[in-house]
């Protein structure tokens, strides 16, 4: 069973400028939670999507934005971007079970320079 | 407001020995905790979880104990091997019908060989 492929794995943009963050959930998993990683911040939630619905947005500026299509697969969007929205963004997907176990992608490496 | 904390930023211990990583949280109202593991370049994988109804759970060499009455849970890996080294990340999860996960800010743990 593949797991959540993440792409881009890494990549540079310069302030300003706006990136497109592709993730693939794994078969069957219906939801997909994007989080940021920042040094000394943890995991901090962006939004969750079920069923091309946002069910759940996180305390982030409306420059970040997402979605989901009908095959599950989920983009984030992030425009005009600032320095400090370098940092490795994390994809999750769930399936059905009782934890609500997350199963992470490898994350893309953005840095804004 | 941080919700889910990890007051140690890292931790080192001898291999052989127990390493306990600590959590606590403010918010009563989370239904279940669990703990990530993150190796460097890679996404966190779901560890070991344990629901507010429980006290302990136990897999193999890890086991979470939690305290509700002091918001308190931590993590017990006995005995720690070298290929433990990782950061820790600890989660807490309000099943709500969404899947928004707080996260702590992780704690890195070193096993000296």
């Amino acid at each position: 069973k593949a797991g959540v492929t993440q792409t881009p794995r890494y990549l540079i943009k310069t302030r300003g400028q706006q990136v497109t963050l592709s993730c693939s959930p794994i078969s069957g998993h219906r939801s997909v939670s994007w989080y940021q990683q920042t040094p000394g911040q943890g995991l901090q939630f962006l939004f969750e999507y079920f069923s091309e619905t946002q069910r759940n947005k996180g305390n982030f500026p409306g420059r970040f934005s997402g979605r989901q299509f009908s095959n599950s697969r989920s983009e984030m969007n992030v425009s005009t971007l600032e320095l400090g929205d370098s940092a490795l963004y994390l994809c999750a997907s769930t399936g059905r079970t009782g934890t609500g176990e997350l199963f992470f992608g490898e994350g893309s490496r953005l840095t804004v320079l | 407001d941080q919700q889910v904390k990890q007051n140690s930023p890292s931790l080192s211990v001898q291999e052989g020995r127990i390493s306990i990583l600590n959590c606590d949280y403010t918010n009563s109202m989370f239904d279940y905790f669990l703990w990530y593991k993150k190796y460097p370049a890679e996404g966190p994988t779901f560890l070991i979880s344990i629901s507010s109804i429980k006290d302990k759970n136990e897999d193999g060499r890890f086991t979470v104990f939690l305290n509700k009455s002091a918001k308190h849970l931590s993590l017990h890996i006995v005995p720690s091997q070298p290929g433990d080294s990782a950061v820790y990340f600890c989660a807490a999860l309000r099943n709500s019908g969404t899947y928004k996960y707080i996260f702590g800010t992780g704690t890195r743990l070193k096993v000296l060989a």
